[in-house]
């Protein structure tokens, strides 16, 4: 199991550009959450999917839309991208059902994205 | 608004000293509180806390939670280079999957 999969790494935009940063889950997982991570403020969550097909405003959404194209993968779309999105992007996954522990997130490996 | 508080905000001790992280919570209808050790990149999973009074052990980890005062502790002992990472805590308010709430960590540095 590769877990939670992001890409890009790495990206680098101009004031204006539009990107998707991309994530995958192989658990089989229903939930699926997008963060962001400035220093001195911790993980805010931007959307989540609490399942395939519906999807929510986090703490932080403005700027941001999101896709749960299938189970497995949820995109995170900057349409015209400013400086202030400038940040580590993590995407997490975690099961949804009777019994299971809903809270325990896996995340990805982050996107380091800066808007100039 | 849920709240979660870390401290302190950022530790520097030597290699095989005990270190203690503290987490505080104000959270409505709060469910467990978590452990994360972020090192380079992603969180990764440490502990679920549940039960007050419960400690959980990995090797020479140790977490505990005390839902009468709405803290947990992370314990570290005989710590190693390898420990320096950010340790993240957060609450879990089982209001639905956007629940979780993050402090903003703790940054520990073992020196050697």
């Amino acid at each position: 199991n590769a877990g939670v999969t992001q890409t890009p790494k790495f990206q680098v935009l101009k004031t204006g550009q539009s990107m998707t940063l991309q994530c995958a889950q192989d658990m089989n997982h229903n939930s699926m959450y997008w963060y962001r991570q400035d220093p001195g403020m911790g993980l805010r969550l931007i959307y989540y999917s609490a399942s395939e097909g519906t999807t929510d405003k986090g703490e932080v959404p403005n700027g941001y839309n999101v896709s749960r194209l299938n189970k497995r993968e949820f995109s995170l779309r900057l349409e015209s991208a400013a400086p202030s999105q400038t940040s580590v992007y993590f995407c997490a996954s975690s099961e949804v059902g009777w019994g299971a522990n809903q809270e325990t997130q896996y995340f990805g490996p982050g996107t380091r994205l800066l808007v100039l | 608004e849920d709240k979660v508080v870390q401290s302190p905000l950022s530790l520097v001790v030597h290699e095989g000293d005990t270190v203690t992280l503290n987490c505080s919570y104000e959270v409505t209808n709060f469910r467990s509180l978590l452990w994360y050790k972020q090192e380079k990149k992603a969180p990764t999973f440490l502990f679920m806390l549940t039960s007050s009074g419960i400690e959980k052990k990995s090797g020479r980890l140790s977490s505990i939670l005390d839902k009468k005062e709405l803290s947990s502790i992370l314990n570290i002992t005989a710590t190693q280079t390898g420990d320096s990472a950010i340790y993240l805590c957060a609450a879990y308010s089982g209001g639905g999957a956007d629940g979780l709430t993050f402090g903003k960590g703790t940054h520990l540095i073992i020196q050697p």
